[in-house]
């Protein structure tokens, strides 16, 4: 048990549907990450949050839209994703931006 | 911009031999350096992290990792390994001047350890 909480652990979407992955963490930490692991692609940074501000975007597309109400809680809205969207969704926490993160058991999104 | 190197995709070790995961890094100004492990359907899990001081770091499940600066490498090791280390090894660096920036990750290191 690392601290981070993802909700749900699986998902199945069709591409025109809407939903929402959900990361909680009460660690007392300031930053907040979105990743995305796909088989046999390395681990792919998306979003990061600091103090409940973005401080990146790595180019993600819009389908994908995070939001960072508070430091312990951290969303990734999806909708209208393609089939290609399948992956692990992880999410992590670390204290700083540059210190130890700490990972969720992340979100297995499946679009068909 | 920092970045990682995992050169090897997979390593295959017998069990109760030396195992060795290599990375390198690139990286301006001093590194942060860290090792993770990941275990099916789970997320990464921290195993140990380089700051300073001393080039052998200790971490959890008897692993440990050598910082070498002229080679700027942070090689994973264990004296001794087990079936159950069987998983995929991420290597990752941050840079600690200028303000922390967040972790960049190699591409992992798939460990089979064979019985």
């Amino acid at each position: 048990e690392t601290g981070v909480t993802q909700t749900p652990r699986h998902l199945v979407m069709g591409m025109t549907n809407k939903k929402s992955l959900k990361c909680e963490q009460h660690l007392g930490h300031n930053a907040m990450y979105w990743y995305k692991q796909s088989a046999k692609k390395p681990l792919e940074l998306m979003f990061v949050y600091n103090f409940k501000e973005q401080t990146e975007n790595n180019s993600v597309p819009s389908r994908f839209s995070p939001e960072c109400p508070n430091s312990s809680h951290l969303f990734l809205h999806l909708h209208t994703l393609q089939p290609e969207d399948s992956a692990l969704y992880l999410c992590a926490s670390s204290l700083d931006r540059g210190d130890i993160q700490y990972f969720g058991a992340g979100t297995r999104l499946s679009v068909l | 911009a920092q970045s990682v190197a995992q050169p090897e995709d997979q390593v295959n070790v017998a069990e109760g031999n030396p195992l060795t995961v290599k990375c390198t890094y690139s990286v301006s100004g001093n590194p942060y350096l860290f090792w993770y492990v990941q275990y099916p359907n789970r997320g990464l899990q921290f195993l140990l992290k380089y700051i300073t001081g001393d080039n052998l770091v200790k971490g959890s499940y008897g692993f440990e990792a050598e910082f070498n600066k002229s080679q700027t490498s942070f090689h994973l090791k264990k004296p001794s390994a087990l079936v159950s280390d069987s998983a995929l090894y991420f290597c990752a660096v941050s840079r600690t001047n200028s303000g922390n920036t967040p972790l960049v990750f190699g591409k992992g290191t798939r460990l089979s350890v064979i019985a």
